[in-house]
């Protein structure tokens, strides 16, 4: 089946640096890719959905100045928190969207998530 | 963000009985929903989808759909020890986005 890679897979780094996760389409052109995060025991909430070629568009309350989505292919979009701070720690998932050839249906993939640890 | 609301949980069952796992979404106007079980500082693993009213099965799980009561279920039945994960409900919205549940832990004893 379709595979999404995620990297790094867990990203420790000092506040106020800024820190790249990379999602990557392996065997299918994703137009479309969604950038999740997920606090200790909660939901994965939505942040932003991220479009080929075009700028990301972003949930209501998450900061687009603060997370930095780059979708400048259609196998990878990136995901950049600038400027860390502690409460920034999360896992952080991506998603991309197969639209399938003529036969098969519409699919989310998921990544295998990076876990941020701000210090 | 839409709302999804699910039972707290956490869900404890021994063995060969049934889980039940319930969720309850804000908008009305929503067309697709899907169960994700999803272990700990893993991605989530699609379950099952449904898009219509009623039930729909696959092995031993079971979605059910209540449009007209906002409400969408999960069934587990002979559920065994591997069960035992965190299972999210999430709606589905335009243009493939998903909104999640808190989730449930679901805990099956031998």
């Amino acid at each position: 089946g379709a595979v999404v890679s995620q990297h790094p897979s867990r990203v420790i780094c000092k506040s106020g640096t800024s820190v790249k996760i990379e999602c990557r389409s392996l065997d299918f052109q994703a137009t479309t890719m969604f950038w999740y995060r997920q606090f200790p025991k909660q939901s994965l909430m939505l942040m932003a959905t991220s479009n080929e070629g075009s700028k990301a568009t972003y949930e209501q309350g998450v900061e687009k100045d603060k997370f930095l989505i780059n979708h400048a292919s259609l196998t990878l979009s990136t995901l950049t928190v600038t400027s860390a701070h502690p409460e920034d720690s999360s896992f952080y998932i991506c998603s991309a969207r197969d639209l399938g050839g003529k036969t098969s249906n519409e699919k989310l993939f998921f990544g295998s998530g990076t876990q941020l640890s701000v210090l | 963000q839409k709302e999804v609301e699910q039972n707290s949980g956490p869900l404890s069952v021994p063995e060969g009985a049934i889980a039940s796992l319930n969720c309850t979404y804000s908008d009305r106007g929503s067309q697709s929903f899907f169960w994700y079980r999803q272990y700990s500082g893993k991605s989530p693993e699609l379950i099952m989808s449904i898009y219509s009213n009623g039930d729909k099965e696959d092995g031993r799980f079971t979605a059910q759909l209540n449009k007209a009561s906002q409400y969408v279920s999960l069934l587990i039945r002979d559920s065994q020890p591997s069960d035992s994960a965190t299972y999210l409900c999430a709606v589905g919205s335009t243009l493939g986005r998903l909104y999640f549940g808190r989730g449930t832990q679901l805990t099956v004893w031998p």
